[in-house]
């Protein structure tokens, strides 16, 4: 099992441009979700998915929509790339859609970097 | 006020050395609680779920107290390789979903 992967690992971009960001799992996870990583802030929620067709918003959802037409794909698209939006993402998925006190640990990819000049 | 916070450190301790790091969160309905350790510009993992009878896996032991709200991890006998990040993870949503909130993290330096 590859786990969960992402692309790219690496990228700049300019003010107003758009991208998508890649997520995939094999592990047959029900639960996806996305995360923005700042200094000094942690993990902030962005948005979430408990299956495919099913999304909700997190902590921080302006300015990124996500989809989730398969199981095993969450991609996360930036809109218009602001400055605001340098981070590391990372992408998450668990066994459980999140239900009444079940254990559901989160299996992490290995984030991409993301700089908008 | 976040709704899961940490003291940030850094905590500064010898090989050898046992530390403890404390969490408290905000929402009483709080139900899952986890400590992610989590290395220098990688993901983080889980290193165990914290369980309302608290529990231990070797050298590290969590606590959960409802009362006061919050939950500590402990670890003995620190090795140089414990050197990481700490995340605090709490469960808790609306209407029985339940969203994951991360606090900051607390920074362990353990040297020799």
């Amino acid at each position: 099992n590859a786990g969960v992967t992402q692309t790219p690992k690496f990228q700049v971009l300019k003010t107003g441009q758009s991208m998508t960001l890649q997520c995939a799992q094999d592990m047959n996870h029900e639960y996806m979700s996305w995360y923005r990583q700042d200094p000094g802030m942690g993990l902030r929620l962005i948005h979430y998915s408990v299956g495919a067709g099913i999304t909700d918003q997190g902590e921080v959802p302006n300015g990124y929509n996500v989809s989730r037409s398969t199981t095993e794909d969450f991609p996360l698209r930036l809109l218009s790339a602001a400055p605001s939006q340098t981070s590391v993402y990372f992408c998450a998925s668990s066994s459980r859609g999140m239900a009444g006190g079940d254990y559901n640990e989160q299996f992490f990819g290995p984030g991409t970097r993301l700089t908008v000049l | 006020r976040k709704e899961v916070e940490q003291d940030p450190g850094p905590f500064n301790v010898p090989e050898g050395a046992t530390v403890a790091f404390n969490c408290t969160y905000s929402n009483s309905a709080s139900q899952s609680f986890f400590w992610y350790r989590q290395d220098c510009r990688k993901e983080p993992k889980l290193l165990m779920s914290v369980y309302s009878s608290g529990n231990e896996d070797g050298r590290f032991t969590a606590q959960l107290n409802r009362a006061s709200q919050y939950i500590s991890l402990l670890i003995r006998d620190s090795k140089l390789s414990d050197s990481a990040t700490y995340l605090c993870v709490v469960n808790s949503g609306p209407g029985g979903s339940y969203i994951p909130t991360f606090g900051r993290g607390t920074s362990l330096i353990v040297h020799p």
